[in-house]
């Protein structure tokens, strides 16, 4: 079984800049997640999707940040425009309706410069 | 909302002495703890959970203690290999997010 993939691996931009991440989850998890984590501070929740609706996002910091899940499958979390405190490592994790264990993904390490 | 708090921040062990992680939550309604671990450069990785009806699940070296009452939790690792070093979450969760503890680097000394 594939896991949660996210692309890019890796994004540097600049200020007031436009960056797009994207996250493909595990096939079949309806529920995706995406987490954030600032400068080896703990892992931060930023909004959780089932299907293609929001269900929660609540940790979405400012509305210059836009996820969307078109279709129910894979997800983007786009940034417009980047700050220099948007820097971090952006992570995507799925899950199946039970038993509830969140997967994953390798993260996309975003620099705003 | 949920809060997290992780101890220690950092952690060196001999290798094939026993390290112990702590956390401690705030909102009596979670009921589900995972931990995770995360080596360098790659993805976190769900090592072991427990949920608030059992109060200590083991695997192999690896066991969590769950204290509803007092609201903390803790994960145990024995006989350390050096392959146990690197970042450890734990998590609460009461509806469907995570929130997550600040992390603990364990490091083990060969």
């Amino acid at each position: 079984e594939a896991g949660v993939t996210q692309f890019p691996s890796h994004s540097v931009i600049e200020k007031g800049q436009t960056v797009t991440l994207r996250c493909d989850p595990i096939s079949g998890h309806d529920n995706l997640y995406w987490y954030r984590r600032v400068m080896g501070k703990e892992i931060k929740f930023l909004l959780h999707f089932v299907k293609e609706s929001k269900q929660d996002e609540s940790g979405m910091p400012n509305n210059r940040f836009l996820a969307e899940r078109t279709g129910g499958t894979y997800s983007t979390l786009k940034v417009q425009p980047a700050e220099l405190e948007d820097s971090g490592v952006y992570f995507c994790a799925s899950s199946q309706d039970l038993p509830y264990e969140q997967y994953f993904g390798p993260g996309t390490r975003l620099t705003v410069t | 909302g949920e809060n997290v708090e992780q101890h220690p921040s950092t952690l060196s062990v001999q290798e094939g002495d026993s390290a112990v992680i702590k956390c401690t939550y705030s909102d009596s309604a979670s009921n589900y703890f995972p931990w995770y671990k995360q080596e360098l450069g790659k993805r976190p990785q769900l090592i072991i959970d427990i949920r608030s009806n059992v109060g200590e699940k083991k695997d192999q070296r690896i066991a969590v203690t769950l204290n509803k009452t007092a609201k903390h939790f803790s994960l145990h690792i024995t006989e350390t290999q050096p392959e146990d070093s690197a970042v450890y979450f734990c998590a609460a969760r009461g509806g469907e997010k995570l929130t997550f503890g600040t992390g603990t680097r364990l490091t083990i000394i060969p």
